[in-house]
């Protein structure tokens, strides 16, 4: 059990550019989810997958923002056109789940991105 | 919809005192609570859950929490603390058929002075 992983751990871009993070679960979890994390704030809620299928997307996550698993494995989170709002530590976790009860969240390191 | 408060955004304690933080949760289907601690420029670390059962839980390094359905809360305590007990708190609630997405309270910076 290597945890989760993520990539890169530390983003700095130009207002208007498109990034992409990466965020590698641990092996056997069947679902993924994304977390945004401003300074002074807790985690919020962006989107989660169940294997392959992303089965819910928060209000926070604009047209701007795209989320992948295309294998059931990997995820990968896509933002177009940075704005400074953008600014943040990006999370990933992963947990067994199924049914009424999800397990608990293994959290990566994250990915700060700060937009200038 | 579910929502976490936690009461205090900061609290001082001296080394080897007893500390807790506080947590309450509003939530309109059965909840599993969690504490999550996070360190400088890291990701979340699990300290414990309640997910059915005694309402008393234990978590890693010495900490435990409470679960009161009736006052909705899910404190954290610890009769000793430790400097590297220095960090951020976080507590958490999922809910029935939520896909397990956890509505996180906005921390509580523990700061532990010798």
């Amino acid at each position: 059990d290597t945890g989760v992983s993520q990539d890169p751990r530390h983003k700095i871009t130009k207002r208007g550019q498109n990034v992409t993070f990466r965020c590698d679960p641990i092996s056997e979890h069947n679902r993924l989810y994304w977390y945004r994390q401003t300074l002074g704030q807790g985690p919020e809620f962006l989107t989660y997958f169940q294997n392959e299928a992303q089965l819910e997307k928060s209000r926070l996550l604009s047209d701007r923002f795209s989320a992948e698993r295309p294998k059931g494995s990997f995820s990968t989170l896509e933002i177009q056109r940075t704005e400074q709002g953008d600014s943040a530590m990006y999370l990933c976790a992963s947990s067994l789940g199924g049914g009424r009860v999800s397990y608990e969240q293994y959290f990566g390191p994250g990915t700060r991105l700060t937009v200038t | 919809a579910q929502s976490v408060t936690q009461l205090d955004s900061q609290v001082p304690v001296f080394e080897e005192a007893p500390v807790e933080l506080r947590c309450n949760y509003s939530s309109s289907v059965s909840v599993y609570l969690f504490w999550y601690v996070q360190y400088p420029n890291q990701g979340l670390q699990l300290l414990l859950k309640y997910l059915s059962g005694s309402t008393l839980v234990k978590g890693i390094n010495g900490f435990e929490a409470e679960f009161n359905k009736s006052q909705t809360s899910f404190h954290l305590r610890k009769p000793s603390v430790h400097i590297s007990d220095t960090a951020e708190y976080f507590c958490a609630v999922s809910g029935d058929n939520q896909g397990g997405k956890l509505i996180f309270g906005q921390g509580t910076e523990l700061s532990v002075k010798p």
